[in-house]
């Protein structure tokens, strides 16, 4: 069975600084797939990332950065220098990988993040 | 492009009563999905649908709920003889498939159902 845990329910920061966002998976999958998705105060969920799990690499897209460890079993997200609107519910979210086929996501259970200005 | 719509946007019912929710996926997107989202549970799959396979509905928490899409496009989701425990935000989303991984998902806004 696969399992995401977001153990920080609720992160509250001041603009500019810098927050990261903690995700540590369940999965007996070799191959699989983690995904971030961002949910604002309008309720529609954006995508953010998406990382297979040959790839450990960090990645940074502007003031974004994912940090995927395997050994830890963990994929966090870290926003640098926040802003007003990165306000939001963050979800991390795994998929197996099935040739072909689509697959469902597993959700954690979010983290609501606050900037305040 | 046009997302992926999904309506009514809110909808109140009472206990009892059938509902059906509608999601117009991504025109070319073969995959559709379903989930619920609700204080208690979070995000939670509820069924998808890929192509002409046979939908996957091993998410769907009893038998008063069903789904189906018509002509690959269109899908609706049905919750028949609605609890107060049905009252969440249904969430659908449709992606590419095929090749050797899952597509991103795009999420509609979906539809808050209220049983009173």
């Amino acid at each position: 069975a696969q399992k995401v845990t977001q153990a920080q329910t609720e992160i509250s920061v001041v603009e500019k600084e810098d927050v990261t966002l903690d995700c540590v998976y369940e999965t007996r999958d070799t191959t699989y797939y983690l995904f971030w998705y961002k949910q604002p105060p309008s309720g529609e969920l954006v995508f953010l990332i998406r990382r297979n799990s040959f790839d450990e690499q960090n990645e940074i897209s502007g003031r974004y950065s994912w940090n995927f460890q395997k050994s830890t079993s963990s994929f966090n997200f870290t926003i640098t220098a926040s802003q007003v609107v990165d306000s939001a519910v963050y979800f991390c979210a795994l998929s197996e990988a099935l040739r072909g086929s689509a697959r469902q996501l597993t959700f954690g259970s979010g983290t609501q993040l606050t900037v305040l200005p | 492009g046009a997302g992926v719509s999904q309506s009514p946007s809110n909808k109140v019912t009472e206990k009892g009563k059938d509902v059906e929710l509608r999601c117009d996926p991504i025109s070319g997107h073969t995959a559709l999905y379903w989930y619920r989202q609700s204080l208690g549970q979070g995000l939670e799959f509820l069924i998808y649908f890929q192509g002409n396979s046979a939908p996957d509905k091993s998410g769907l928490p009893s038998d008063r709920f069903s789904a189906e899409r018509t002509g690959g496009s269109v899908s609706t989701l049905t919750i028949q003889r609605t609890q107060q425990e049905d009252s969440a935000v249904y969430l659908c989303a449709s992606s590419l498939a095929g090749g050797g991984a899952p597509y991103e998902q795009y999420f509609g806004p979906g539809t808050r159902l209220t049983v009173t």
